[in-house]
């Protein structure tokens, strides 16, 4: 059973901050890792996808994968108001073939 | 690029009636997509697979005789959920795996919301 642990939150940031946000894989043949960025009641948009260990940059995003640590997490430089969300971080084996595993999200919220 | 469409994004239905979501991949070519369902404050649930041109494959504990997928072409994927009852009502999310320089990333559809009296 393939499991992808998120902490719920909520998690609090102020304005401009970094948000840091991590996640936890139980699967150790997963290939392929993604966050999502969810708004209530919307469907998940992609925010990055890793696949190899160490860090990637887009934008104020950095995605940072430790496949030794089955580790993934997500980075948020200066945040905005508009980066409240819910950030689901999702999993997948060799390939693509197999449908994602979500964790169960962070709930983030940026103070003005 | 990599929009995807569901339609209906709502419908009401009563019981024991069938509601079919339609998904389509806007600007790409899809030979798999995903179904998900996603029930309040949970997280998404993978719900099958579809390939095109052949049959979907199920997760554990999803009835494929409830839950009527068909993968026709390369850019739309239908759900028919049969015999539908309150318990089904839910958040209904496709994905289209867009591939090609080593990257397999999903992009959602809007959702479909359906909610059974």
């Amino acid at each position: 059973q393939k499991e992808v642990e998120q902490n719920s939150g909520p998690l609090s940031v102020p304005e401009g901050a970094i948000a840091s946000l991590n996640c936890t894989y139980s699967d150790r043949g997963s290939q392929s890792f993604f966050w999502y960025r969810q708004y209530s009641g919307k469907s998940p948009e992609l925010i990055m996808s890793i696949y190899s260990n160490g860090d990637k940059e887009d934008g104020r995003f950095t995605a940072q994968l430790n496949k030794a640590s089955q580790y993934v997490s997500l980075l948020i430089r200066d945040s905005q108001p508009s980066d409240s969300a819910t950030y689901l971080c999702a999993v997948n084996g060799g390939g693509g073939a197999d449908g994602l595993t979500f964790g169960k999200g962070t709930h983030l919220i940026i103070q003005p | 690029g990599a929009v995807v469409s569901q339609h209906p994004s709502w419908v009401i239905c009563k019981s024991g009636t069938s509601v079919k979501i339609e998904c389509r991949s806007l600007d790409f070519q899809a030979t798999t997509m995903f179904w998900y369902r996603q029930f309040p404050k949970q997280s998404l649930m993978l719900m099958a697979t579809s390939n095109e041109g052949s049959k979907a494959t199920y997760e554990q504990g999803v009835e494929k005789d409830k839950f009527l997928i068909n993968h026709a072409s390369l850019t739309l994927s239908t759900l028919t959920v049969t015999s539908a009852h309150p318990e089904d009502s839910s958040f209904y999310i496709c994905s289209a795996r867009r591939t090609g320089g080593g990257a397999y990333e999903q992009y959602f559809g809007p959702g479909t919301r359906l909610t059974v009296t």
